[in-house]
């Protein structure tokens, strides 16, 4: 039982143009959820969170929205930069200490 | 930022072997550690949850039997694979928390491949 999805395996996009990189989720107990981005045989890299009480984080050029009645949240990234390129995943707690559970991932590229 | 490292970064040993991967954190102590595996293309699933000085609390399907987890000190966690197999080639990641901050640090990852 998948609790977090991520829908796109991939995305591809163009340099300076918007990222945007979904995520669902069925638990509604969840209230605190991450991004994280991955490079190959490398730990994940935390990039940036929300609670459940904001609907909207903003953090440089990343930015993410949570719509909780549709167990949705999406992260964007612009300008979109060539070091974008990774997997990102997203992840759900039940509070900001308990353990996560992370989506499926989604590969970005990001062309010149 | 907060570093964890884990050691070795890769190893390849014979079905039947055991082996033993280390988690540190480096700049910090961390009550709790987390060990994850990832299958390819699929997401990190966690395995265990450790906090220092007792039991790891195995997550359902885990067999803590096969999945050794020792937390023994505060900034040092390690994961014995027992009796390893083909089945368990995976990637192995862990990662750390501060007692006062929720975010987890992750390392780089152990790659496994059993024979």
């Amino acid at each position: 039982d998948q609790q977090v999805k991520q829908n796109s395996p991939s995305l591809s996009v163009q340099e300076g143009r918007i990222s945007i990189l979904n995520c669902d989720y069925t638990n509604s107990m969840f209230d605190y959820f991450l991004w994280y981005k991955k490079y190959p045989a490398e730990g994940p890299t935390f990039l940036i969170s929300i609670s459940s009480i904001k609907d909207k984080n903003e953090d440089g050029r990343f930015t993410v929205f949570l719509n909780k009645s549709a167990k949705h949240l999406s992260l964007h990234i612009v300008p979109s930069q060539p070091g974008d390129s990774a997997v990102y995943f997203c992840a759900a707690s039940t509070g900001t200490a308990s353990k996560l559970t992370f989506g499926t991932g989604t590969r970005l590229q990001v062309t010149l | 930022g907060a570093v964890v490292s884990q050691h070795p970064s890769w190893v390849i040993c014979k079905s039947g072997t055991s082996v033993k991967i280390e988690c540190r954190s480096l700049d910090f102590q961390a009550t709790t550690m987390f060990w994850y595996r990832q299958f390819p293309k699929q997401s990190l699933m966690l395995m265990a949850t450790s906090n220092e000085g007792s039991k790891a609390t195995y997550e359902q399907g885990v067999e803590k039997d096969k999945f050794l987890i020792n937390h023994a000190s505060l900034t040092l966690s390690t994961l014995t694979v027992t009796s390893a197999h083909p089945e368990d080639s995976s990637f192995y990641i862990c990662s750390a928390r501060e007692l006062l901050y929720n975010e987890q640090f992750f390392g780089p990852g152990t790659r496994l491949t059993v024979l």
